[in-house]
């Protein structure tokens, strides 16, 4: 893998439901993954950087884990609800400051 | 806690015009960047900085310029715009390099080019 991609393009859940999104990325020269969330109209905000290969973080319902070998990173949110409607952009920094991000993957939650 | 702001929200212009995007930071930080974001390709990194007087190329920097003058100010130049920079363009500052340190965005400026 060239560049961070991220899968499926787009997701569409009921509320309630558990879902999760992978972002791929070049597992050479490995320095930190990030996730960013981001509402229509308003700006991506962080929600994890992870730096550690097994790393896992958690935020309320909405938790990620890395794989810096394999080069993949899964976000997982749990029972969601339809304010967690969002694009999820991944993103990873190459030759230590170029921040790149993958195309994001577009969760809408039915009511 | 202003955090990022960008300034102009909207601006339209004619192709061949000049304009300069605004972007102050008040978190002391490090790292600031510029990335454009147009329908279907995602945010693409224009132009970096690690620094006061320090700027680098990302992406896509051809059409721009920057400089970094102070820790607090990295504005974006299109000296000549033409219609293919008609886009929605977002700053961003980091506490330091190396990405190992969330990036803050900031409201986006959306530009278009007749």
């Amino acid at each position: 893998i060239l560049n961070v991609e991220q899968s499926p393009q787009s997701l569409h859940v009921q509320e309630g439901d558990s879902t999760n999104f992978t972002c791929s990325f070049p597992s050479s020269n490995f320095y930190a993954l990030h996730w960013y969330r981001w509402e229509t109209a308003k700006s991506p905000e962080a929600l994890f950087v992870m730096t550690l290969n097994g790393d896992e973080k958690k935020k309320g319902r909405i938790s990620a884990t890395l794989n810096t070998k394999e080069g993949y990173s899964y976000l997982y949110i749990k029972g969601s609800q339809p304010e967690d409607s969002a694009t999820y952009l991944c993103a990873q920094p190459r030759a230590g400051n170029m921040l790149t991000f993958g195309g994001g993957t577009r969760l809408m939650v039915k009511p | 806690n202003a955090g990022v702001t960008q300034t102009p929200k909207f601006q339209v212009l004619k192709t061949g015009q000049s304009m300069t995007l605004q972007c102050a930071q008040d978190m002391n930080h490090e790292y600031m960047s510029w990335y454009r974001q147009d329908p279907g390709m995602g945010l693409r990194l224009i132009h970096y900085s690690v620094g006061a007087g320090i700027t680098d190329q990302g992406e896509v920097p051809n059409g721009y310029n920057v400089s970094r003058s102070t820790t607090e100010d990295f504005p974006l130049r299109l000296l000549s715009a033409a219609p293919s920079q008609t886009s929605v363009y977002f700053c961003a500052s980091s506490y330091s390099r190396g990405g190992t340190s969330p990036l803050h965005f900031g409201n986006g400026t959306r530009l278009t080019v007749t």
